[in-house]
């Protein structure tokens, strides 16, 4: 089946840095690529949709200034979390859609973001 | 207010029995429903997908129901394993290119 890698898996830093978190699909082109992040013992939640070529469609509630997403190719986007803060310690998880009419969606293994 | 809950936060049964989890929704129309499994720190894993004008899907031990009336779909497992362990999501496809899930049921198979 279609991979989708994730970069880092783990990244621990300072209140007030930024943190970029690359989610790539390895075997297959990807227009649409789904941002969500999880909450210990909770559900996804989509923070936003990112289209190659395009801008953000960000899910009501999220803030783009914070959450810059970054769609440069088919095959990668970039999800940057700015001057970072402890409530935003989280599972980032992303996913990516097939073309050519399929439905599936494929998730990364997530990256865990704690902030201190 | 749009809403995707699952029966149960949690849900234990022994092994080789069948485990049936709920996904109820409000206020979507979905085109499809998606059932995916989870693993502590993993990314969600898809299991089966099954639209609006079918009844119900099987893959080997895993048969899915779904009914827009109710606004409602059953996920069933069959003969569990312990390995069958894990947190299980339902999505769905709503009008736009997004899919929203709920909130999850813990299943634990109990050897």
């Amino acid at each position: 089946g279609a991979v989708v890698s994730q970069h880092p898996s783990r990244v621990i830093c300072k209140s007030g840095t930024s943190v970029k978190i690359e989610c790539r699909s390895l075997d297959f082109q990807a227009t649409t690529m789904f941002w969500y992040r999880q909450f210990p013992k909770q559900s996804l939640m989509l923070m936003a949709t990112s289209n190659e070529g395009s801008k953000a469609t960000y899910e009501q509630g999220v803030e783009k200034d914070k959450f810059l997403i970054n769609h440069a190719s088919l095959t990668l986007s970039t999800l940057t979390v700015t001057s970072a803060h402890p409530e935003d310690s989280s599972f980032y998880i992303c996913s990516a859609r097939t073309t050519g009419g399929q439905e599936t969606q494929y998730f990364g293994p997530g990256t865990r973001l704690l902030v201190l | 207010s749009q809403k995707i809950e699952q029966n149960s936060e949690a849900l234990n049964i022994q092994e080789g029995k069948t485990a049936t989890l709920t996904c109820n929704y409000t206020n979507y129309s979905p085109a499809y429903l998606q059932w995916y499994r989870q693993d502590p720190g993993r990314g969600p894993v898809f299991l089966l997908l099954i639209r609006e004008n079918e009844k119900e899907k099987r893959k080997e031990r895993l048969k899915v129901t779904f009914d827009t009336t109710l606004k409602q779909s059953l996920f069933h497992i069959t003969a569990s394993q312990p390995a069958d362990s894990a947190t299980y999501l339902c999505a769905l496809k709503n009008t736009g290119n997004q899919f929203y899930f709920g909130t999850g049921t813990s299943l634990t198979v109990i050897p």
